[in-house]
């Protein structure tokens, strides 16, 4: 199976803060990766595919980059909505396994 | 507009068999290329995948739980079903259903469905 860790694991910002959130992978997965985005009792919303790609009608303040083993999420002001926990998830291969989550809080 | 939502018991005892179903509009089983995927998140901890589901009605499941799932669709094709048996405490969890976009050489689930909570206990 494919591991994914992710850094850090909580981080505390501001608004208007950018936000770097960094998903390494155990083997290399190409660009099959995607980030996601959870508030608490909801679902997971779709931010990112293909390591890069913004998904459709996500604010352009989220980026994407990165192949191989290494991939970061950035945010690049954060704003209030964004307060959320962030998964990184790879579909190179199954099992499609999901990193263990970064919580971005209020500072 | 695909939505999809995830209908089975929200308690179920050890031992018993969870039946989820996923029910989903926007888009088709029977189309080529097209796959459902299952995700389990236990409360305050991480998303695990379980299985997928293809238009082919090829099958793939998370190797840890095997053994214990069943992934079936049904001849409308409109709706998934997941099948988990020999339930047990630690598989209390929020069960989602998603679909999984092919794109540009790609993939993720690009929609879910809200989930089901399912509470395993006597």
């Amino acid at each position: 199976d494919i591991q994914l860790t992710q850094s850090p694991s909580f981080l505390s910002a501001s608004v208007g803060d950018r936000v770097t959130i960094t998903c390494r992978a155990s083997q290399g997965i190409a660009g099959f990766l995607a980030w996601y985005q959870q508030k608490p009792g909801k679902a997971p919303t779709l931010l990112i595919y293909g390591a890069s790609t913004l998904q459709s009608g996500v604010p352009s303040r989220f980026s994407g980059s990165g192949s191989g083993t290494e991939f970061t999420l950035t945010i690049s002001s954060l704003q209030p909505e964004d307060f959320a926990t962030y998964w990184c998830q790879q579909l190179h291969s199954d099992p499609f396994t999901f990193g263990p989550g970064t919580k971005v809080d209020i500072k | 507009q695909i939505t999809l939502e995830e209908s089975g018991p929200t308690l179920v005892k050890p031992t018993q068999t969870l039946t989820l179903t996923c029910t989903f509009s926007g888009f088709s089983l029977a189309t080529s290329g097209v796959s459902v995927g299952w995700i389990r998140q236990p409360p305050g901890k991480a998303l695990e995948w379980l299985a997928m589901i293809y238009w082919d009605d090829a099958k793939r499941y998370n190797p840890s739980l095997e053994t214990r799932l069943t992934v079936t669709k049904d001849t409308s094709t409109t709706q998934a079903v997941l099948k988990m048996t020999n339930m047990d405490p630690a598989d209390t969890a929020t069960y989602y259903c998603a679909h999984r976009l092919y794109h540009s050489g790609t993939y993720c689930f690009d929609y879910w469905g809200p989930g089901i909570l399912v509470t395993v206990s006597s």
